[in-house]
């Protein structure tokens, strides 16, 4: 089974400045798909980035982007610019085979004025 | 369409009870999950449908949960004699590609006393 891995349960970070989630994954496929979602305090879960594995290229979204090392299985994400809306819970997930979206425990980010 | 719609968003029930949930998927979409998730955890993988076929079901299903998706629309997850370790939130989502965005719901707050 794949395991999903944040080692950070809280992160804190200053309005208009730069944060990274951390994130790694265990699995033995070679074809996945990752993605980072983020919870809002009593709110749905939303999709912020998506990832395929057979890209090189790392996807950009906006302010978020995500540094991708295939080899050292880690997906960490970049927030750029920190907004009090980015504060959050932020959850990193793999997608193999299967059809369950896997979760890591979520790290959960403070924005400070 | 909305989005994901479930209901109820809160259930209290008293141990040994049966409780049921009802998810409403974004129309077109046949791919439909169900999700558990307790605090400062992340969402665990329940089962998944396509269309109205139960394709997988977690081993953290046990015997007292049923879902059921007739006709391949709404969803329906059960839960006979209710226990304490039961209390979670239940969270329900649906895609329209096997490895694209899931969709969530708000999600229903079960707390069992």
């Amino acid at each position: 089974a794949q395991t999903v891995t944040q080692s950070q349960p809280e992160m804190s970070v200053q309005e208009a400045e730069t944060v990274t989630l951390s994130c790694t994954y265990d699995t033995s496929e070679s074809d996945y798909y990752l993605f980072w979602y983020k919870q809002p305090p009593s709110r749905q879960m939303i999709l912020v980035i998506r990832q395929e594995a057979y890209k090189q290229q790392n996807a950009t979204e906006n302010r978020f982007s995500v540094n991708f090392q295939k080899a050292a299985k880690s997906f960490s994400l970049k927030i750029s610019d920190s907004q009090l809306g980015d504060a959050a819970m932020y959850f990193c997930a793999y997608r193999g085979s299967g059809y369950a979206l896997n979760f890591g425990k979520g790290t959960s980010l403070l924005v400070t004025p | 369409d909305t989005g994901v719609s479930q209901n109820p968003r809160h259930k209290i029930t008293k141990r040994g009870q049966n409780v049921t949930f009802r998810c409403d998927p974004i129309s077109e979409h046949n791919r439909l999950y169900w999700y558990r998730q307790t605090l400062g955890q992340g969402p665990e993988f329940l089962t998944y449908f396509q269309n109205e076929a139960q394709l997988e079901k977690s081993r953290l299903l046990s015997d007292r949960f049923s879902a059921e998706r007739p006709k391949g629309s709404f969803s329906t997850l059960e839960i006979q004699r209710t226990e304490q370790g039961d209390s979670a939130m239940y969270l329900c989502a649906s895609s329209m590609t096997r490895t694209g965005e899931l969709f969530f719901g708000e999600g229903s707050r079960l707390t069992v006393l």
